[in-house]
């Protein structure tokens, strides 16, 4: 079965700096979601990558997904306290088809002022 | 366009009880995933339901079983409750395949 490892698992970083997280996935991606949440909330989405090397960008966060489809990563520039949460990357495990998303383990961030 | 809507929003229940929980799916939706999430780890998925119908199920045993109704809206319910099942569940909804999933923000179910 598909398996996500994200890393680091947290992360603390000075307000205004820049920052990644990285998901690894043990097998190809055909669709990778990446997610944030407040602690004990619902996941609020934030960006969907299908091809490989496709990059998106949406305010200060560029999400990569990278040739082999087997690695992405979330990129935060210029760190603000609002970034503060938990990041988490998704997979969709059914190989395309309306399946289920796997979801690695988070990457807690907390961004000091 | 309202979002997806879950209740209770937190629960208490009494190990060996019966529980039903709710997700109201974001208008035009007709894709429903429900997830449950322990503590420091990610969802792991529960099952889906499409137009009805169940379309796939995660590793969770057949005390965990759900319905979704003509407008869309689903229930989640879990029999013979276990102290792990103490959790956030998560109900997510989408048009379908490569869409976003829209999630609630969970039922905190505790099993005492």
């Amino acid at each position: 079965s598909q398996e996500l490892e994200q890393s680091p698992q947290s992360l603390i970083v000075q307000e205004g700096k820049n920052l990644t997280i990285n998901c690894t996935s043990s097998k190809t991606l055909y669709g990778l979601y990446w997610y944030k949440q407040k602690y004990g909330e619902g996941l609020i989405f934030l960006m969907m990558l299908q091809k490989g090397g496709e990059e998106k960008s949406h305010e200060k966060i560029t999400a990569k997904l990278d040739e082999k489809k087997q690695q992405s990563s979330l990129h935060i520039t210029a760190s603000q306290p609002s970034h503060a949460g938990i990041y988490l990357c998704g997979a969709d495990g059914s190989g395309g088809s309306q399946g289920n998303l796997i979801f690695g383990k988070g990457t807690k961030l907390s961004v000091k002022p | 366009e309202t979002g997806v809507t879950q209740s209770p929003t937190h629960l208490i229940k009494t190990r060996g009880q019966q529980v039903t929980l709710r997700c109201s799916s974001q208008s035009g939706h007709n894709t429903v995933s429900w997830y449950q999430q322990a503590l420091g780890q990610g969802p792991q998925f529960i099952f889906q339901y499409y137009r009805e119908e169940e379309n796939g199920r995660g590793n969770f045993p057949p005390r965990f079983s759900g319905l979704q109704f003509p407008n869309y809206s689903s229930e989640l319910n879990v029999n013979a409750l276990e102290l792990d099942d103490s959790a956030l569940y998560l109900c997510a909804s989408s048009f379908g395949q490569f869409y976003g999933y829209t999630f609630g923000s969970g039922t905190r179910l505790t099993v005492v």
